[in-house]
């Protein structure tokens, strides 16, 4: 069946980086678009990222453009996130999903259950 | 970037009720408006997409109304099942923006 599994979450001190990851596998990865969604703890839902089935289109929200790159590899069937100058309100859950049409980048209809990511001093 | 306001922030209900959740858009978002439930220590789950059509599985208690700028999710009668936190996105321009959230707990 249909799996994301995210991994690379870990305590990190402001000012460094970080490289998520997430694998997929149960469905066609290289036909669809991927997303990056983050949940700070106790609140709500924040949309990262977005990268188009075949890596040509991304897009970002304002609060990490330019320190965020979303990256894919198809012929691994994974997703990446590479965070530069962590900062303290960076921290969160960070979760991968995909988009629901193929070769869109819409909304996500599959997550997967999050790394956690912790930026402190 | 296009605001999305949801509310209430929460709201308490018992099983059988009907219960009523709205989306505000700070502009015209035509259909393109999507809802996910989210219990805790759990990713999101994807309800409703383009206003109104339900994801597979998803029970016919959950509905939509609306279009543009004021969109409503309802649930016609509350099961235990349901009892957990709703949000909206709206998907009609980047940056992709979320609701705050609604949280439903029991009475």
């Amino acid at each position: 069946q249909m799996q994301l599994v995210e991994s690379g979450g870990g305590v990190v001190q402001p000012g460094r980086s970080l490289r998520l990851s997430c694998a997929a596998s149960g469905f066609t990865f290289d036909i669809y678009g991927m997303h990056w969604v983050r949940q700070a703890p106790g609140k709500g839902l924040e949309w990262v990222a977005v990268i188009s089935y075949d890596g040509t289109n991304e897009k970002y929200a304002d609060s990490v453009k330019g320190r965020f790159t979303i990256s894919r590899d198809n012929s691994k069937n994974t997703l990446h996130l590479q965070m530069n100058s962590l900062r303290v309100d960076d921290t969160a859950v960070y979760y991968c999903a995909k988009d629901w049409r193929i070769r869109g980048i819409g909304l996500m209809d599959y997550w997967g259950q999050g790394t956690r990511v912790t930026v402190s001093s | 970037a296009i605001q999305m306001t949801q509310s209430p922030a929460s709201l308490s209900a018992s099983v059988g009720d009907r219960v009523t959740i709205t989306c505000r858009a700070s502009q015209g978002i035509r259909n393109d408006l999507s809802w996910y439930q989210q219990k805790p220590g759990t990713a999101p789950k994807l309800l409703i997409y383009a206003a109104s059509s339900l994801q597979s599985g998803v029970p016919s208690r959950f509905s939509v109304s609306g279009f543009g700028t004021d969109i409503t999710l309802t649930i016609s009668s509350l099961q235990p099942e349901d009892f957990a936190t709703y949000y909206c996105l709206q998907d009609h321009n980047y940056p992709l923006t979320f609701g705050g959230g609604t949280k439903v707990d029991i009475k």
